[in-house]
């Protein structure tokens, strides 16, 4: 169980151009989604919070206006890179948690196989 | 600054040997403490968690960590390596919040393994 998937894997697309990404829950619903940036060599960067019906909450100097996600629906949420340039090449990682159970506990993530975006 | 630092960029281990990998951070209190593996153009797997308790936490694949107040540290250990242990380890933590945890997680740098035959 809790399996997350994404699609695609990989993407090359032209600069200028805008690219989406879904990140989807398999078996579980996904009240919260995380988005984040892998740089090679590098460690994972939290790009925002999604929770599911409202707005994402995004981290300091990520741009909202360039990275938009929705999270329209309790196991899918979509990463669009707007206007794509080649410096937003990168690794991109979704995870997706359940809301915490009756008896309270913590609710871990569950991480997607990831998304290469190459923009040339 | 608050943070978790992996002091490791890269290890390099014979199959069967013994393995140490450090996870320190820098927080007022006591995160939520995780170690995770990611094998080449794959997602992240969860190995072990540390919330609270007993100090000494046992993972899948063999694995287990050692949280140590004292030294702010959350080490991942293995008896014996096997070749499909290679791969890239990320520490990672939530931060404490109040009395609760943000519910984010932070991750280290990262220590590649390298297995030789």
């Amino acid at each position: 169980g809790a399996v997350v998937s994404q699609h695609p894997s990989r993407v090359i697309c032209k600069s200028g151009t805008s690219v989406k990404i879904e990140c989807r829950s398999l078996d579980f619903q996904a009240t919260t989604m995380f988005w984040y940036r892998q740089f090679p060599k590098k460690s994972l960067m939290l790009m925002a919070t999604s929770n599911e019906g409202s707005k994402a909450t995004y981290e300091q100097g990520v741009e909202k206006d360039k990275f938009l996600i929705n999270h329209a629906s309790l196991t899918l949420s979509t990463l669009t890179v707007t206007s794509a340039h080649p410096e937003d090449s990168s690794f991109y990682i979704c995870s997706a948690r359940d809301k915490p159970g009756l008896a309270g506990g913590y609710n871990e993530q569950f991480f997607g196989p990831g998304t290469r975006l190459t923009v040339l | 600054a608050q943070s978790v630092t992996q002091p490791d960029i890269h290890i390099t281990v014979s199959e069967g040997a013994s393995l140490e990998l450090r996870c320190n951070y820098s927080y007022g209190a006591t995160p939520y403490l995780f170690w995770y593996v990611q094998s080449p153009g794959q997602g992240l797997q969860l190995l072990l968690k540390y919330f609270s308790g007993d100090t000494l936490v046992q993972g899948i694949k063999g694995f287990e960590a050692e949280f140590k107040r004292s030294q702010s540290s959350f080490n991942l250990r293995k008896p014996s390596v096997h070749w499909s242990d290679a791969a890239e380890y990320f520490c990672a933590v939530d931060p404490p919040r109040g009395s609760s945890n943000t519910g984010k997680l932070i991750f280290g740098q990262g220590t590649t393994l390298q297995v030789k035959p």
